[in-house]
């Protein structure tokens, strides 16, 4: 099946630091893709939709201010956690589709520890 | 809006039962549902994909359907083996609308 890679897979981070953390489509384009976070023991909870080529769609109650995505061409997008903080820290997973209505994929996830 | 619901939220078996997950859906105009599986501290993986216009599919010993009328769908796991155990999350896309709902997954455990 489609692959979409997610890098880093861990990542630990001073309080008051950026994070950046990278979702690629390896196989096919993708003109939108999905930001996740996931608590522990939790599901997924969709923090925003990232539009190749526009403006991000936050979901209610996420600060775009606090994670900035990057849309920048077909196969990548970016989630940069600004000025992290301890609550920041979670388990972060992206996802895209060749086609709207075609099997989702997601990424490994991201493990941020903020300290 | 849609409301995706998964129960039991735990289920372990014996090595070799056949067992089925349960999901719940509220909105009947769900166009097609996923199931994934994810084990801890890793993505998720796609099992399998329904579409609007089908019942059922079939990987393995994986068997899934969907039943839009009642709005349910349930995954069937044959000769269920160790290697099985992990959470199982169900998801639906309604028409119109790329995201997915994620139902609130089953912690699956197989006791060898």
């Amino acid at each position: 099946g489609a692959v979409v890679s997610q890098h880093p897979s861990r990542v630990i981070c001073k309080s008051g630091t950026s994070v950046k953390i990278e979702c690629r489509s390896l196989d096919f384009q993708a003109t939108t893709m999905f930001w996740y976070r996931q608590f522990p023991k939790q599901s997924l909870m969709l923090m925003a939709t990232s539009n190749e080529g526009s403006k991000a769609t936050y979901e209610q109650g996420v600060e775009k201010d606090k994670f900035l995505i990057n849309h920048a061409s077909l196969t990548l997008s970016t989630l940069t956690v600004t000025s992290a903080h301890p609550e920041d820290s979670s388990f972060y997973i992206c996802s895209a589709r060749p086609h709207i209505y075609t099997e989702a994929f997601f990424g490994q996830g991201t493990r941020l520890t903020v300290v | 809006k849609q409301e995706v619901t998964q129960i039991p939220a735990a289920l372990s078996v014996p090595e070799g039962e056949n067992l089925v997950l349960n999901c719940s859906f509220t909105d009947s105009a769900i166009y097609n549902l996923q199931w994934f599986r994810q084990d801890p501290g890793k993505g998720l993986t796609s099992l399998l994909l329904i579409q609007s216009s089908q019942r059922e599919q079939t990987s393995g010993r994986l068997n899934a359907s969907l039943d839009k009328s009642s709005g349910r769908s349930t995954l069937y796991i044959a000769a269920s083996q160790p290697g099985d155990s992990a959470t199982y999350l169900c998801a639906g896309t309604n028409f119109g609308n790329e995201k997915l709902t994620f139902g609130t997954g089953t912690r699956l455990t197989i006791i060898p």
